[in-house]
C-alpha cells in the first residue's frame, strides 16, 4: 500500500541552525501538508501545498518557515533559523484528489533544538 | 474555547470490553476525521466522516452533525488496541487544515 514517508526520523540540531525536514507524499497525490506537535500537545496545523504553492497557513508559519516541492516527489519544510521553541515531532500528509479526501500522514520527524 | 474537545482523556479498559471515545466540537464542519497515534508518534488514518455511520473491523465511528458530536467505538477490545486515538475536524470556513483534539489515551489490559 503506498505511504507517505519522511526523513530522517529524528534531527537534533543546534539553536539558530537551519534544518530541512524531508518528505515523499503518495505518488498521485495533490495536497500536501505539514503539522507539528509538541511533547505532550495537541498536533497543531502548519501550512497546506497545492498546485505549487501555499494554500493555507497557520500563524505558527511565520517567516522562520518556508516549504517547497523541489522536484515531482519531495515536499520539504525548512526552519531557517531554529528556535528551542520548534523542537517538536514534524508530520507531513497528503491527500488525493479531491478537497475532501483523506489525509494520510507520514511517520513524522522528530526535531530537537538544543 | 477549544474547537475540538475529546473525552475521556484516558481511558483504561479490560481485554474484551467495548470502548466509546467522544469528540464535541463547536464549528461548522465539512468532515470529521478519527486519527490513531501509535507510542512511536506515527499517526494513521482511521475514519473520516461527513454523515452517519462507518464501520472498518472492531472499529465504529458515528457523527451527529446537528448535535456536533462524534463518537469512535471499539468492540472486543485488544491490547494491540492501545494508541492515542485522535479526533480532528475539517471547518468549513478553513479549508483542507485540520483542527486536532487533545486525544485520548488508551489503554487496553490483557
Amino acid at each position: 500500500e503506498p505511504e507517505v514517508t519522511q526523513t530522517p526520523s529524528h534531527q537534533v540540531t543546534q539553536m539558530g541552525q537551519e534544518v530541512i525536514l524531508r518528505c515523499v507524499p503518495i505518488s498521485n497525490h495533490l495536497y500536501f501538508y505539514w503539522y507539528r506537535q509538541i511533547l505532550g500537545q495537541k498536533v497543531e496545523f502548519l501550512v497546506s501545498f497545492y498546485n505549487n504553492e501555499i494554500s493555507e497557513k497557520s500563524e505558527i508559519f511565520d517567516d522562520q518557515f518556508s516549504v517547497e516541492r523541489p522536484d515531482g516527489s519531495n515536499f520539504t519544510l525548512k526552519i531557517r533559523s531554529t528556535k528551542l521553541e520548534d523542537s517538536a515531532m514534524y508530520f507531513c500528509a497528503s491527500s488525493g484528489q479531491g478537497v475532501g479526501d483523506t489525509q494520510y500522514f507520514g511517520p513524522g520527524t522528530r526535531l530537537t533544538v538544543l | 474555547k477549544n474547537e475540538v474537545e475529546q473525552s475521556p482523556q484516558n481511558l483504561t479498559a479490560q481485554e474484551g470490553e467495548f470502548i466509546t471515545i467522544n469528540c464535541s466540537y463547536s464549528v461548522g464542519i465539512s468532515a470529521l476525521h478519527w486519527l490513531q497515534q501509535h507510542p512511536g508518534g506515527g499517526i494513521v488514518s482511521l475514519f473520516m466522516l461527513s454523515s452517519g455511520k462507518k464501520k472498518h473491523g472492531r472499529l465504529i465511528a458515528t457523527i451527529n452533525i446537528q448535535e456536533k458530536h462524534s463518537s469512535l467505538h471499539i468492540t472486543a477490545s485488544h491490547p494491540r488496541d492501545s494508541a492515542v486515538y485522535i479526533c480532528a475536524v475539517r471547518s468549513r470556513a478553513a479549508g483542507n487544515k485540520l483542527t486536532f483534539g487533545g486525544g485520548t489515551r488508551v489503554l487496553v489490559k490483557p
